[in-house]
């Protein structure tokens, strides 16, 4: 099965600067690579995700990276804002079908005023 | 998007009770949803695969004879927490949609205290 690393465990940082977090993944035939945000006893919501043939994805102030070779993808945060405060999870998966997702371990992020 | 509607919200029940949990798909047939459960300050952990007129598929560790899972229709999964105990206070949250590639969408979740 599929073995997801994620870290930092937790990231604080000043208010407008940017954030990185990393997940790692075993699963070689993993094609698809979310990112999702929970906010304090609220559901995770998908935020950007990533397929295998996609280096890179941007959304504004929100980009997803993905080194397949390396079996890695990472979340960036630029200018980071207090409502950016919450824990980001991702998921690896194989897309396709109804595939199960194995989130890692959690990113708790704090942005400071 | 899809849409997954879950209920209750809260619930609070006595230690040796049972309480069910739905998860509704609004917009779409569910085929198959998934079943997470989360403790504070962690990761959703994947309990059971629910299959829509079969049986739920779980993971290793959790108990089918504890969490019983019923997805009788296209649209509605449920799951049963039987003979309460008060480690088993948790968020329990569902999630489906399309497929994985078209990113699941989560039910609201529902927060379950057993006193």
């Amino acid at each position: 099965g599929e073995n997801v690393g994620q870290h930092p465990s937790t990231l604080s940082v000043q208010e407008g600067d940017s954030a990185v977090i990393k997940c790692t993944y075993s699963d070689s035939a993993s094609n698809y690579f979310p990112w999702y945000k929970q906010e304090l006893g609220k559901r995770p919501q998908l935020i950007i995700d990533i397929r295998s043939n996609v280096g890179e994805k941007k959304d504004q102030r929100i980009a997803v990276t993905l080194n397949k070779t390396a079996k890695h993808f990472s979340l960036h945060i630029t200018e980071t804002q207090p409502e950016d405060s919450a824990v980001y999870f991702c998921a690896p998966s194989i897309s396709g079908g109804y595939n199960k997702l194995i989130f890692g371990a959690g990113t708790r992020l704090a942005v400071h005023p | 998007g899809a849409v997954v509607s879950q209920h209750p919200s809260r619930v609070i029940c006595k230690s040796g009770t049972s309480v069910k949990i739905e998860c509704r798909s609004l917009d779409f047939q569910a085929t198959t949803m998934f079943w997470y459960r989360q403790f504070p300050k962690q990761s959703l952990m994947l309990m059971a695969t629910s299959n829509e007129g079969s049986k739920a598929t779980y993971e290793q560790g959790v108990e089918k004879d504890k969490f019983l899972i019923n997805h009788a229709s296209l649209t509605l999964s449920t799951l049963t927490v039987t003979s309460a105990h008060p480690e088993d206070s948790s968020f329990y949250i569902c999630t489906g949609g399309q497929g994985a590639g078209d990113g699941y969408t989560f039910g609201s979740g529902t927060r379950l205290t057993v006193v």
